[in-house]
C-alpha cells in the first residue's frame, strides 16, 4: 500500500494566487516524521520542513505554511501569493520509527506558476 | 548549511560499461549516506543505505552486484553501476546524514546525477 499519497499530479496557478498541495500518509507507527521537499528543474531536492508526529502545531515560514492533521492523516502545504520561482515538483515524505532513515516519498506534485 | 555534491551531474555511457557516481558531503561528516533512484516524472525510491566502513544495506529488489556502493570515508560514498544497460538510465540522487547525530537527523540531498545508457 502506498504510504504517502499526493493525489494532485500537476497544478497550474497564476502568480499571486494561493495554492495548497495535499499529502495523505499511512502508517501504523505512533512515532514518525513527515517532510516536504522541493525539486526545481535543476533536480536538487531542497528541504522545506520536517514535522514529528507529536507536534500538530501548524507552521508558517514566510509564504509557506503547513497544516498537519493526524485525525485525517494529512500534512498539507500551502503557498500564499505564489511566485514563478515556486514552480517545481514538491514531494511529501514519511519516515517511521522502525527506520527513520528510510524515507517513503509521495509521487510528487508539479506546480506551475504562470506570470 | 549542509551541502552535498554529486559528480558527475550527468553521464552518457555505452551499454555494458560501468559508471561510477560520487556523493560528497562538503561541510560535514556523514557516517550514513543514502542512494535513491528517480525515474522520469516519478518519485524517489531508496536503493540502499551506505554506512562508512561497512557494507551497504540494499532495499528489496535492488541488485547489490549491479549497484556497488562504497563508503570509504566520512565524506564520500560512491555508487558504481556495473555493466550498465538502457534500463539503468535514471536520475540517481544521494543524501547524507550528519555523523554524531541521531537517527532522526535530517537528510541533505545532493543535486543528482542523470545517467543515460545508450
Amino acid at each position: 500500500a502506498q504510504k504517502v499519497t499526493q493525489a494532485q499530479t500537476e497544478i497550474s496557478v497564476v502568480e499571486k494566487e494561493d495554492v495548497t498541495l495535499d499529502c495523505v500518509y499511512e502508517t501504523r507507527d505512533t512515532t514518525y516524521y513527515l517532510f516536504w521537499y522541493k525539486q526545481p528543474p535543476s533536480g536538487e531536492l531542497v528541504f522545506l520542513i520536517r514535522r514529528n508526529s507529536f507536534d500538530e502545531q501548524n507552521e508558517i515560514s514566510g509564504r509557506y505554511s503547513w497544516n498537519f492533521q493526524k485525525s485525517t492523516s494529512s500534512f498539507n502545504f500551502t503557498i500564499t501569493a505564489s511566485q514563478v520561482v515556486d514552480s517545481a515538483v514538491y514531494f511529501c515524505a514519511l519516515s517511521e520509527r522502525n527506520n527513520f532513515n528510510k524515507f517513503y516519498f509521495g509521487s510528487g506534485t508539479k506546480l506551475n506558476v504562470k506570470p | 548549511g549542509a551541502v552535498v555534491s554529486q559528480h558527475p551531474s550527468w553521464v552518457i555511457c555505452k551499454s555494458g560499461t560501468s559508471v561510477k557516481i560520487e556523493c560528497r558531503s562538503l561541510d560535514f561528516q556523514a557516517t550514513t549516506m543514502f542512494w535513491y533512484r528517480q525515474f522520469p516524472k516519478q518519485s524517489l525510491m531508496l536503493m540502499a543505505t551506505s554506512n562508512e566502513g561497512s557494507k551497504a544495506t540494499y532495499e528489496q529488489g535492488v541488485e547489490k552486484d549491479k549497484f556497488l556502493i562504497n563508503h570509504a570515508s566520512l565524506t564520500l560514498s560512491t555508487l558504481t553501476v556495473t555493466s550498465a544497460h538502457p534500463e539503468d538510465s535514471s536520475f540517481y540522487i544521494c543524501s547524507a546524514q550528519r555523523a554524531g547525530g541521531i537517527s532522526t537527523d535530517t537528510q541533505y540531498f545532493g543535486p543528482g546525477t542523470r545517467l543515460t545508457v545508450l
